[in-house]
């Protein structure tokens, strides 16, 4: 079975400063690995994704992963913090066989202060 | 906008009571997927349908059940309602089974009071 583990359910970072956001899974099988962002009261939105290739994906407003397979994880990061990346971030992991079904992670609220 | 709509946004009901959740997907998509997200379960898997049959169940209760018309919409029904059940139900569609991007409506928050 798939899981995943983000470690630290809130992040606190100052603006400009590092985001880090740290994910690691377990998968019996080759895995497509997602970064999703849910701002208050939205939906889910695909920040970027990990299916096979290059192992540092970039995506969408400045942030990037890197799929380290020896180590199992994808960590998401962003050289600098804006106010409006403040959200719930979640990891998650799908198998390579097809079907989307995604197990996630519990999530981390990313908080950034002025 | 993602493109997927989820209707109602909102919904209070009492226990015992059932709901219809209904999901329009992107245009093209042709596969849909139901999540629930909890305060103590976090966002967990519930069923895919593709193209009108079921193709892979999660955690889903017997109390749920769902289906995808001829249209491709889909609707989730919850039945014998309990206070456990309040959560946000997501809908995602994608355009296929591959691991393509799913987009996710922005869900129906469901209070079972």
């Amino acid at each position: 079975a798939q899981s995943v583990t983000q470690l630290g359910s809130h992040v606190s970072v100052s603006e400009g400063a590092l985001v880090l956001l740290r994910c690691n899974y377990s998968s019996s099988v080759p895995p497509y690995l997602f970064w999703y962002v849910q701002y208050p009261n939205q939906g889910l939105q695909l920040l970027l994704k990990y299916t096979t290739g290059a192992t540092l994906v970039k995506g969408i407003n400045g942030f990037e992963a890197e799929f380290k397979k020896s180590e199992t994880s994808f960590h998401l990061t962003k050289p600098s913090a804006h106010m409006s990346d403040a959200a719930e971030y979640f990891c998650a992991v799908s198998d390579i066989q097809g079907a989307q079904k995604l197990v996630f992670g519990q999530g981390t609220r990313l908080t950034i202060n002025p | 906008d993602s493109g997927v709509t989820q209707t109602p946004k909102h919904l209070i009901t009492a226990t015992g009571q059932r709901v219809t959740l209904r999901c329009s997907p992107r245009s093209g998509d042709l596969s849909v997927y139901w999540y629930q997200q909890s305060l103590d379960q976090g966002l967990q898997f519930l069923i895919q349908y593709y193209n009108g049959e079921e193709r892979a169940k999660g955690n889903i209760l017997e109390r749920f059940s769902a289906q995808q018309f001829p249209d491709l919409h889909s609707e989730l029904n919850l039945s014998s309602l309990e206070l456990g059940d309040s959560a946000l139900y997501f809908c995602a569609s994608s355009v296929d089974l591959g691991n393509t991007e799913a987009f996710f409506g922005q869900g129906t928050r469901l209070t079972v009071v």
